[in-house]
């Protein structure tokens, strides 16, 4: 079983909408971190959570340390979010545990 | 501008040829680390650095090896690559403000 689950794994949705992907680990994290991969593979970092909330533009990322929970929003959606969204944690040995990754389609 | 570049970006290899992937960064971060992403499997740690000369295996260390010789470069080196190698490798750096930049991806094919 890994040690991240997120869900769903794929997503669509029309735009405007508001999207909202899981991220649920199961260690002891320092971190957690939210990431995005557009089709053709670079990887952006979104947020960088150890507590509470934050906001990047249209982007919201709140996590929960004592539900190992976290969740990323995304308001107002646009075509332009589609991607793949990737948690991941980070332990307090410095290594990064991954999850499987939410498809994100909007559709126009 | 704040970069992560490897090199090469994509690159196809025979079994058993030796191959070094590069990787730099320009942000005098201490901790860099690689990654292969795999359909099914989504990313995996392969090694990480601390700082120079501070290594340590990651998830899937097998048939690969790491230096850290000085601080902006951590190259990925197969020995004796095999076609389960095939993958699409990053790498990454990540500084005192933990934000993690990856580098764009190296498409490594095995035949």
């Amino acid at each position: 079983k890994n040690e991240v689950e997120q869900s769903p794994q794929n997503l669509t949705a029309q735009e405007g909408e508001f999207i909202t992907i899981n991220c649920s680990y199961s260690v002891g994290i320092s971190a957690l971190h939210w990431l995005q991969q557009h089709p053709g593979g670079g990887i952006v970092s979104l947020f960088m959570l150890s507590s509470g909330k934050k906001k990047h533009g249209r982007l919201i990322a709140t996590i929960n340390i004592q539900e190992k929970h976290s969740s990323l929003h995304i308001t107002a959606s646009h075509p332009r979010d589609s991607a793949v969204y990737i948690c991941a944690v980070r332990g307090n040995d410095y290594k990064l545990s991954f999850g499987a990754g939410t498809t994100v389609t909007v559709r126009a | 501008e704040a970069q992560v570049t490897q090199n090469p970006r994509y690159l196809i290899t025979v079994t058993g040829k030796k191959l070094t992937v590069t990787c730099s960064q320009n942000m005098n971060h201490e901790y860099m680390s690689w990654y292969r992403q795999d359909p099914g499997l989504g990313l995996r740690q392969i090694y990480y650095s601390m700082n120079v000369e501070v290594t340590d295996k990651g998830d899937v260390p097998e048939g690969y090896k790491v230096s850290r010789k000085e601080k902006r470069n951590f190259p990925l080196i197969l020995e004796s690559p095999s076609p389960n190698q095939t993958s699409l490798y990053f790498c990454a750096s990540r500084g005192v403000g933990n934000t993690i930049y990856f580098g764009e991806g190296s498409w490594l094919t095995v035949v």
